[in-house]
């Protein structure tokens, strides 16, 4: 089946660095999707992008949905306590959704 | 409004035992879903349901069962539960198809532990 490769899956960082997560596939996908997971809850969705080369900002966090539409990136800049959880990218086939493995952020005060 | 609610919470089960899982909205959301999440594994796709009365095979269906009681609930269950169903399983919901579909709205999950 369908599979998203998140990269990197686990990072541990100073509070107020910036942090960088990529994902990538094999297939194109006509949307891209980063949610984020707290711990002991369901995902969340941060940010949706639609077009290929779209760049979208949502406070401290920005994504990219990559030109070939076979990758996004998200940023984060200026890291606080409460990004702390699993973030995880997803692509859309037709009315589903496939999910990376997710990235894990830890962040030291 | 509560959005998505799963009962149970955590649940233990002996190899062989049977279960539901219940999922119910109070959006109008017509699809529902329901992943199973592994670590290291992601999301992984069960079932889902695009509109009441109809259910569909995710990624891993094998050893599942759904049924999309109303538009409000869709339930999981396991006819004969087995170790490697020992996971933590969510349910979501969205509005339907088109760009609604994107913002899946995910219950606080049920931990399933099979021995």
């Amino acid at each position: 089946g369908q599979q998203l490769n998140q990269s990197p899956q686990s990072m541990f960082i100073q509070e107020g660095e910036d942090v960088s997560m990529n994902c990538t596939s094999s297939s194109i996908f006509n949307t891209w999707l980063w949610y984020k997971q707290d711990p002991g809850e369901g995902p969340v969705l941060l940010i949706a992008l639609y077009k290929a080369g779209e760049l979208t900002s949502n406070g401290r966090l920005t994504a990219q949905f990559g030109i070939t539409r076979k990758d996004s990136f998200l940023n984060i800049s200026a890291s606080i306590p409460s990004d702390v959880g699993i973030y995880f990218c997803a692509g859309r086939i037709a009315q589903k959704l496939v999910f990376g493995q997710g990235t894990r952020l830890t962040i030291n005060p | 409004n509560a959005g998505v609610t799963q009962t149970p919470k955590f649940q233990v089960l002996k190899t062989g035992q049977s279960m539901t899982l219940q999922c119910a909205q109070d959006m109008n959301h017509n699809s529902m879903y329901w992943y199973r999440q592994d670590p290291g594994m992601g999301l992984r796709l069960i079932y889902y349901s695009a509109s009441e009365g109809t259910t569909d095979k995710g990624e891993v269906p094998n050893g599942y069962n759904v049924s999309r009681l109303n538009k409000r609930e869709f339930s999981l269950r396991l006819e004969s539960a087995a170790p490697s169903q020992t996971s933590v399983y969510f349910c979501a919901s969205s509005g339907g198809g088109g760009i609604s579909l994107d913002t899946q709205y995910f219950g606080p999950g049920t931990r399933l532990t099979v021995l």
